[in-house]
C-alpha cells in the first residue's frame, strides 16, 4: 500500500530556531499533502493543504509566515516552524491524498524549550 | 470549521466484547473513512467507504457509510488487547478534498 515517510520523528529545539519537517510519498505521486497539529488527547486539527508547484492554503487562524509549508516536487511537502516558541510544542502529522484514500505520516512530536 | 460529531468519546469493555462506535453531521459527506491511532504514530487507515449504504468488513472491523450520507458506524467483533487505541472518523464534504475528523473514541480492554 501507499507509504508517507515523515521526519524526524522527534525534535527539541531552542525558543527562536527554526524546524523543518518533512513529509515524503514514497510509493506514489503526491500532488496534494495535508499538514495537521494534534495535541495531548485531542483530533487532528488540520493546518493547511499544499499543493505541488503552488502556494499552500491555510486554515483559518494558522500564521502563514510561522508555518512556512514548501511543495517543490510530487513526492516531498515540508513544514518549517519558523521562530518556534514553547506553545508551538505539540505532534504535527502529514498526509497524502492518494487513489484509495488517504495515507498519513508517522507523525514528528516537537519540543520547543 | 466543519465538524463531525463522534461517539462515544471512550470505552472500557473486557476482551472478547464487541464494540460500536459512530459518527454523524449535519452536512452530507462524499467519503467515509475510519482510523486508528496509536500513541505516538500517525493514524492507520483501517475501513473506507465511498458509496451510501456501503457495507465495508477488514477482517473483524464492520463499517457502514450511512444511507443519508450524514453517518457512519464502526463495529468491532470479539475485541483483543491490540485493539486499544484511539478511533478517529473522517470524511470529505462534496467538493471538498480535505478530510474533516471526529473528535476520537478511546478504546480501553480490560484484561
Amino acid at each position: 500500500g501507499a507509504v508517507v515517510s515523515q521526519h524526524p520523528s522527534r525534535v527539541i529545539c531552542k525558543s527562536g530556531t527554526s524546524v523543518k519537517i518533512e513529509c515524503r510519498s514514497l510509493d506514489f505521486q503526491a500532488t496534494t499533502m495535508f499538514w495537521y497539529r494534534q495535541f495531548p488527547k485531542q483530533s487532528l486539527m488540520l493546518m493547511a493543504t499544499s499543493n505541488e508547484g503552488s502556494k499552500a492554503t491555510y486554515e483559518q487562524g494558522v500564521e502563514k509566515d510561522k508555518f512556512l509549508i514548501n511543495h517543490a516536487s510530487l513526492t516531498l511537502s515540508t513544514l518549517t516552524v519558523t521562530s518556534a516558541h514553547p506553545e508551538d510544542s505539540s505532534f504535527y502529522i502529514c498526509s497524502a491524498s492518494e487513489v484509495g484514500g488517504y495515507t498519513f505520516g508517522s507523525g514528528t512530536r516537537l519540543t520547543v524549550v | 470549521g466543519q465538524q463531525l460529531n463522534q461517539s462515544p468519546q471512550s470505552m472500557f469493555i473486557q476482551e472478547g466484547e464487541d464494540v460500536s462506535m459512530n459518527c454523524t453531521s449535519s452536512s452530507i459527506f462524499n467519503t467515509w473513512l475510519w482510523y486508528k491511532q496509536d500513541p505516538g504514530e500517525g493514524p492507520v487507515l483501517l475501513i473506507a467507504l465511498y458509496k451510501a449504504g456501503e457495507l465495508t468488513s477488514n477482517g473483524r472491523l464492520t463499517a457502514q457509510f450511512g444511507i443519508t450520507r450524514k453517518d457512519s458506524f464502526l463495529n468491532i467483533s470479539a475485541s483483543i488487547p491490540s485493539d486499544v487505541g484511539i478511533y478517529f472518523c473522517a470524511g470529505t464534504l462534496r467538493g471538498a478534498q480535505k478530510l474533516v475528523f471526529g473528535q476520537g473514541t478511546r478504546l480501553t480492554i480490560n484484561p
